[in-house]
């Protein structure tokens, strides 16, 4: 079974809204959760890295006013596009993973900005 | 920084034939090279790893392979089968504990 959980699965709602992101480790402690957005027929994109109890990393290019991302328990982090707007529409996805150990991965989430 | 390339990013093979994958790296501090399975519009999941105190690793149809010294790590899929057609991502884990992708290579397996 699934050992991260990815919520929602699929969102549509109008520009300018915001939406939020849920990915859990379902049975173990991630202090390191990973947020990507992939496009069609492209490879995983590495948006941030969420920290647990800290700030999240940013990749180069990733506005972290547009995508905050909140750590605040082992199991859960969170990703809110703000003020989304139809080029955020995109899979977004997340992982979870200790150390060294394999990353596993949420569902993903589609968003679709009208 | 860290990067992978992988190659082909298109491969086409009938069924009951093999296919090969192949990855190369730049961190020699790389010790663990996970690889994914993403059919469309699903998430990633881990078919097979290897770390870097192997060689080789075999789970059923598929192997996974290790070159450290030349730098590079290869998928090999016996007897394929049109299941297996998908997206196939290749990774790699130093010492930072970031993940880094391959850009992904696009199986399709024939009847």
């Amino acid at each position: 079974g699934a050992v991260v959980s990815q919520h929602p699965s699929r969102v549509i709602c109008k520009s300018g809204t915001s939406v939020k992101i849920e990915c859990r480790s379902l049975d173990f402690q991630a202090t390191t959760m990973f947020w990507y957005r992939q496009f069609p027929k492209q490879s995983l994109m590495l948006m941030a890295t969420s920290n647990e109890g800290s700030k999240a990393t940013y990749e180069q290019g990733v506005e972290k006013d547009k995508f905050l991302i909140n750590h605040a328990s082992l199991t859960l982090s969170t990703l809110t596009v703000t003020s989304a707007h139809p080029e955020d529409s995109s899979f977004y996805i997340c992982s979870a993973g200790a150390g060294d150990q394999p990353q596993h991965f949420g569902d993903g989430t589609r968003l679709s900005i009208l | 920084g860290e990067n992978v390339e992988q190659h082909p990013s298109t491969l086409s093979v009938q069924e009951g034939d093999s296919a090969v994958i192949k990855c190369t790296y730049s961190d020699s501090a790389s010790n663990y090279f996970p690889w994914y399975k993403q059919e469309l519009g699903k998430r990633p999941q881990l078919i097979i790893d290897i770390r870097s105190n192997v060689g080789e690793k075999k789970d059923q149809r598929i192997a996974v392979t290790l070159n450290k010294t030349a730098k590079h790590f290869s998928l090999h899929i016996t007897e394929t089968q049109p299941e297996d057609s998908a997206v196939y991502f290749c990774a790699q884990l130093g010492g930072s504990y970031i993940p880094t992708f391959g850009r992904g290579t696009s199986l399709i397996v024939h009847p």
